[in-house]
């Protein structure tokens, strides 16, 4: 099985509007951490926000908030007013712990556009 | 700055040759990584590191060769046994102790073309 999916393979969204990007996970550790990177088309993966599994709260990070569902293993990515600089893919990961290593588990990815 | 240099940034590789991929980082990491990314797709694990003169095969390890000979420097060797060679490399790396995310930080990427 797929341990991360990401269902969009691309989306369109107008500038100033806001935009939902979906992942599932898969995993049967209780520890495990859930990160979303960008990537723009220089190529270079930048890190937007962390979701550890015990963490209570939906993590927030400036326009980016992460819509954690642990029951429904979901970690949505929502930006906020987007932006042009916004468009870009954007890579859900979940870190799981791999005896002494923790392992990473990348998606597919969503090719965000943003529209002026 | 702290951060990640990959190099070279382009390489164009003749089929039977081997080429090496560059990896230096001055954030203190103990763990390091390379990963393939081909189009449309997301990364693929191809050699871990979490100490020096010790590394782990990812999921994608034929036809690769690393050493991690000292703590800042993880270089990639693309040997000539690599089937489809041509890709976006990444390198990484990460903080290992459990007080933080533990987010992997990237590198630029080095793009590789199997002529």
């Amino acid at each position: 099985a797929q341990k991360i999916t990401q269902t969009q393979p691309g989306m369109f969204v107008q500038e100033k509007e806001a935009v939902t990007l979906d992942c599932t996970y898969d995993t049967s550790d209780p520890s495990y951490g859930l990160f979303w990177y960008k990537q723009p088309s220089s190529g270079e993966m930048i890190f937007l926000i962390y979701q550890g599994s015990y963490d209570q709260q939906n993590a927030t990070e400036g326009r980016y908030s992460l819509n954690f569902q642990k029951a429904r293993k979901s970690a949505n990515l929502v930006i906020s007013a987007s932006q042009l600089g916004d468009s870009a893919m954007y890579f859900c990961a979940m870190r799981e712990p791999l005896y002494n290593f923790n392992k990473f588990y990348f998606g597919s990815g969503t090719k965000l556009n943003v529209k002026p | 700055d702290g951060g990640i240099t990959q190099s070279p940034k382009y390489l164009f590789r003749k089929e039977g040759q081997n080429v090496t991929l560059s990896c230096e980082q001055n954030l203190n990491h103990d763990a390091m990584y390379w990963y393939r990314q081909d189009p449309g797709q997301g990364l693929r694990l191809i050699y871990y590191s979490q100490i020096v003169n010790d590394f782990q095969k990812g999921d994608i390890a034929e036809g690769y060769s690393v050493s991690r000979e000292k703590k800042e420097s993880f270089p990639l060797t693309v040997t000539s046994a690599q089937k489809n060679p041509t890709a976006f490399y990444l390198c990484a790396s990460s903080l290992t102790d459990s007080g933080n995310t533990g987010e992997l930080f990237f590198g630029e990427g080095s793009r590789l073309t199997v002529l």
